[in-house]
């Protein structure tokens, strides 16, 4: 277990509608990740921070999602007028102690109705 | 990001030793070799990281030929437990690197 929180765990939501996810890493100076997955897929990249400072951007990162991580310590993830081809799970890493290694949350699964 | 390659599904009985080969041909001299865990709705668990030769811990071995090119992770002894899906990455760990997970290996265990 790694201690990365994530919240909600579950959220359903209606097409056109917001949703924000937050993130809670162990650690605020760490690296924070986030990965979107859908079915039988795996993890795909989304953004990343060091610190406060959002790094590097996937270009599926569209306009309608956006990232923060205030202070570097905990980041959220929003997605405005949600469509029904968001559902997945959105998943939150960090890298932890020394090494690079990426240490994920339980993730937050969303479903777009 | 070098590309990976590996099955898409193993299955096992319990009790044995369970190989994953993963084909990585286009690895960079600074990449490191990951492996990661993953149970249905969870966040993938690491699991182990080497560079060269072989790397070892208390849950599985990592065996990487000189050549780099490919890799192979080892459970022994599986349990039911050990029942999930497995992903080969390959990334250089010292670039705020992220990770292409690729589709997996789905490993099945039965009694």
């Amino acid at each position: 277990d790694t201690g990365v929180s994530q919240n909600p765990r579950h959220k359903i939501t209606k097409r056109g509608q917001n949703v924000t996810f937050r993130c809670d890493p162990i650690s605020e100076h760490n690296r924070l990740y986030w990965y979107r997955q859908t079915l039988g897929q795996g993890p795909e990249f989304l953004t990343y921070f060091q610190n406060e400072a959002q790094l590097e951007k996937s270009r599926l990162l569209s306009d309608r999602f956006s990232a923060e991580r205030p202070k570097g310590s905990f980041s959220t993830l929003e997605i405005q007028r949600t469509e029904q081809g968001d559902s997945a799970m959105y998943l939150c890493a960090e890298t932890g102690g020394s090494t690079d290694t990426q240490y994920f949350g339980p993730g937050t699964r969303l479903t777009v109705l | 990001l070098a590309k990976t390659t590996q099955p898409i599904s193993m299955d096992s009985y319990e009790g044995q030793e369970v190989n994953i080969t993963c084909s990585h041909n286009n690895i960079a001299t600074n990449d490191y070799i990951t492996w990661y865990q993953q149970f249905p709705s969870q966040g993938p668990r690491f699991i182990i990281q080497g560079y060269k030769t072989k790397v070892t811990n208390e849950v599985a071995s990592l065996f990487i030929p000189a050549d780099r090119k490919s890799s192979t992770l080892s459970l022994p002894r599986v349990s039911l437990s050990d029942t999930a899906v497995y992903y080969c990455l390959v990334g250089d760990s010292n670039s705020g690197y992220a990770l292409n997970f690729g589709k997996g290996t789905s490993l099945l265990v039965t009694p």
